[in-house]
């Protein structure tokens, strides 16, 4: 079975530069996580998805944060303009049953 | 609110050393789950375990072992014969109200373990 994918893998912009992420689940799995993890901290969790809809984003920074989920599967995460300290990996999971959360590789993000 | 804290920033152990790492979390709700997962070099978190708030029974899978108490809001994790594998950031988690959609998982900082050769 394939886990969830990421991409890019790295990504290096200015601040005030745009960057966008992308997130294939596992096939199958309904819910969908987007979470930050900075260097020498856990993951916060950003964002999470049931199906095409929001369940939480309560710590989603919005005025330059953004995501979606179309069609219930693929997901973009998108920061627009970057701060020095959106610097982190961005990590992406998704689950079948309630709170068995399969993480991806990660987007490690830094922003100079 | 829930909290998870690992006070244990850094660990580092001969390998075949046993090597626990300290769990303690805060939760005003009776049912929750605990979670440990491994992050190793690559970066990829990897599912260890998930344990019931209602179920305090010690579990071990092969040289892992968990020892969740209550009593002491305490979820420790052990390493038996530790091995250069090992070797990874392992963080501890805590999620309320799981049947619940707005359920999330809380992470702790995390405990990096380094095992030498």
């Amino acid at each position: 079975e394939a886990g969830v994918a990421q991409s890019p893998r790295y990504k290096i912009i200015e601040k005030r530069q745009s960057v966008a992420f992308w997130c294939n689940p596992i096939s199958g799995h309904a819910t969908l996580y987007w979470y930050q993890q900075i260097l020498g901290q856990g993951p916060k969790l950003l964002i999470q998805f049931q199906n095409n809809g929001v369940v939480d984003d309560s710590q989603l920074p919005k005025d330059r944060f953004s995501a979606e989920r179309l069609k219930g599967v693929d997901s973009t995460l998108k920061i627009q303009p970057a701060k020095l300290e959106d610097s982190a990996v961005y990590l992406c999971a998704s689950s079948f049953i309630r709170d068995e959360q399969y993480f991806g590789p990660g987007t490690r993000l830094t922003v100079t | 609110a829930q909290k998870v804290t690992q006070a244990q920033t850094e660990i580092s152990v001969v390998e075949k050393e046993d090597v626990t790492l300290d769990c303690v979390y805060e939760t005003r709700d009776t049912t929750y789950y605990l979670f440990w997962y491994k992050q190793p070099p690559s970066g990829e978190l990897v599912f260890l375990i998930r344990r019931n708030s209602f179920d305090e029974q010690n579990e071990i899978s092969g040289r892992y072992s968990w020892n969740f108490q209550k009593s002491t809001s305490s979820f420790n994790f052990t390493i038996t014969a530790s091995q250069v594998v090992d070797s990874a950031v392992y963080f501890c988690a805590l999620s309320e109200a799981p049947d619940s959609s707005a359920s999330k998982i809380i992470f702790g900082s995390g405990t990096r373990l380094s095992i030498r050769p």
